[in-house]
């Protein structure tokens, strides 16, 4: 395992249903992160984890949205009731708790909602 | 008020010229600043970090800091067409990372 895996990479999905995405992070990587990017926009910050403790959310961020890191290894992202506004590129990374700011990106998954 | 700001562009440079890309952060308590590249189609990689005021080389790339003007910019000497992308500015409060819109480059051959 050499970088950040992320599935799945493309979801169709029709507006009111559930979408989960899931990210394996790097191995020996503590902090794994989520953001949302748009086209023409740069990622916007979601949420992070350290471990298995989510220790920030964006206010912006809706009730709908909902993430986990069971034992601090993989990260799920789950989005219910989606709307067409939720349609963007999840993105995934991981980083070392020691460089605060370095992050490496997986692929995204690429969320459509009719 | 944007936390982190960025020239528009697109800006387009002739290969062999130098790429000036700007970025401005509005909270001063920002700590580290990053400059990633996201080529089309691809998931931003990063390039560069500094903390510090002052200037940091790294080959053809150099970041610049202003902290008292709340400013960073990134210099790319010899501009290939291969530096052709968007270059996303990031700051750090914490651990969150919080990047700018982006500046999309073109190095025209």
């Amino acid at each position: 395992d050499t970088g950040v895996s992320q599935n799945p990479r493309h979801k169709i999905t029709k507006r009111g249903q559930n979408v989960t995405f899931r990210c394996d992070p790097i191995s020996e990587h503590n902090r794994l992160y989520w953001y949302r990017q748009t086209l023409g926009q740069g990622p916007e910050f979601l949420t992070y984890f350290q471990n298995e403790a989510q220790l920030e959310k964006s206010r912006l961020l809706s009730d709908r949205f909902s993430a986990e890191r069971p034992k601090g290894s993989f990260s799920t992202l789950e989005i219910q009731r989606t709307e067409q506004g939720d349609s963007a590129m999840y993105l995934c990374a991981s980083s070392h708790s020691g460089v605060t700011g370095e992050l490496f990106f997986g692929e995204g998954s690429r969320l459509t909602v009719l | 008020q944007k936390e982190v700001e960025q020239n528009s562009g697109p800006l387009s440079v002739p290969e062999g010229a130098i790429a000036s890309l700007n970025c401005t952060y509005s909270d001063r308590g920002s700590q580290s600043f990053f400059w990633y590249r996201q080529y089309s189609g691809k998931s931003p990689e990063l390039i560069m970090f500094i903390y510090s005021n002052g200037d940091k080389e790294d080959g053809r790339f150099t970041a610049q800091l202003n902290k008292a003007s709340q400013y960073v910019s990134l210099l790319i000497r010899d501009s290939q067409p291969s530096d052709s992308a968007t270059y996303l500015c990031a700051v750090t409060r914490g651990s969150r990372l919080t990047f700018g819109e982006g500046t999309q480059l073109t190095v025209n051959p």
